[in-house]
């Protein structure tokens, strides 16, 4: 069973529509993270939310932490193809602080 | 550097070869983490370091794989006697301390197992 769901598993879209994709858990996390990751290369951080309720933007993309910190979504407003990747959600659970991640996200914007 | 280094980039091994990857961090950074990612899937943990010591190994598939960082900076990630099964991008993170600060990764080395 994995820990975080996410969802859709695969998305694509015309370049200006806009999209929100889901990271859900039944277990409670201190904080949540989510990271895009393009071909070929590592996952980049985006951004870390840590209150329940918290809304934190990065330019186009608006990330939400759920009130009861169990699940987040990220809201992409007038997709770019920029934005095509693999959007990962991780959260730490256990000892050592390790980061579990999702299945990811598979986002294609078409130009 | 700035970034966290990964090589090689690419590796196609023979089964029952043993292989070497190496990670080097971004200097001053405590904790190092590899993980396993298969094709179009989330990374999976293997182990975490803190400075030279390994304080999680949970994740490591089998007594094949080992990993080292022995004087807590550059970390090596051995598998012996691979499998098709080891076929995957083995990434390297690492990070200032708490998870809150995030993970800086690596470009990740690409193993294929013949």
């Amino acid at each position: 069973t994995q820990l975080l769901e996410q969802s859709p598993q695969f998305l694509s879209i015309q370049e200006g529509e806009n999209l929100t994709v889901y990271c859900n858990s039944s277990s409670v996390f201190s904080s949540l993270q989510w990271y895009r990751q393009e071909p070929g290369e590592g996952p980049v951080l985006l951004v870390t939310v840590v209150t329940g309720g918290e809304v934190k933007k990065l330019k186009r993309l608006t990330f939400q932490f759920g009130d009861a910190r169990k699940d987040s979504s990220l809201h992409i407003t007038a997709a770019q193809p920029g934005d095509t990747g693999l959007y990962l959600c991780a959260g730490p659970k256990g000892a050592n602080s390790k980061l579990t991640f999702g299945k990811g996200i598979t986002l294609s914007v078409r130009p | 550097g700035a970034g966290v280094s990964q090589s090689p980039r690419y590796k196609v091994a023979k089964r029952g070869q043993d292989v070497a990857l190496r990670c080097d961090p971004i200097s001053g950074h405590v904790s190092l983490f590899w993980y396993q990612q298969a094709l179009g899937q989330g990374p999976e943990f293997l182990t975490y370091f803190q400075n030279e010591a390994q304080l999680d190994k949970s994740g490591l598939p089998s007594d094949r794989f080992f990993a080292e960082r022995p004087e807590g900076s550059v970390s090596t990630l051995k598998i012996q006697r691979t499998q098709q099964e080891d076929s995957a991008v083995y990434l390297c993170a690492s990070s200032l301390g708490t998870v809150d600060y995030g993970y800086t990764f690596g470009s990740g080395t690409r193993l294929t197992v013949v």
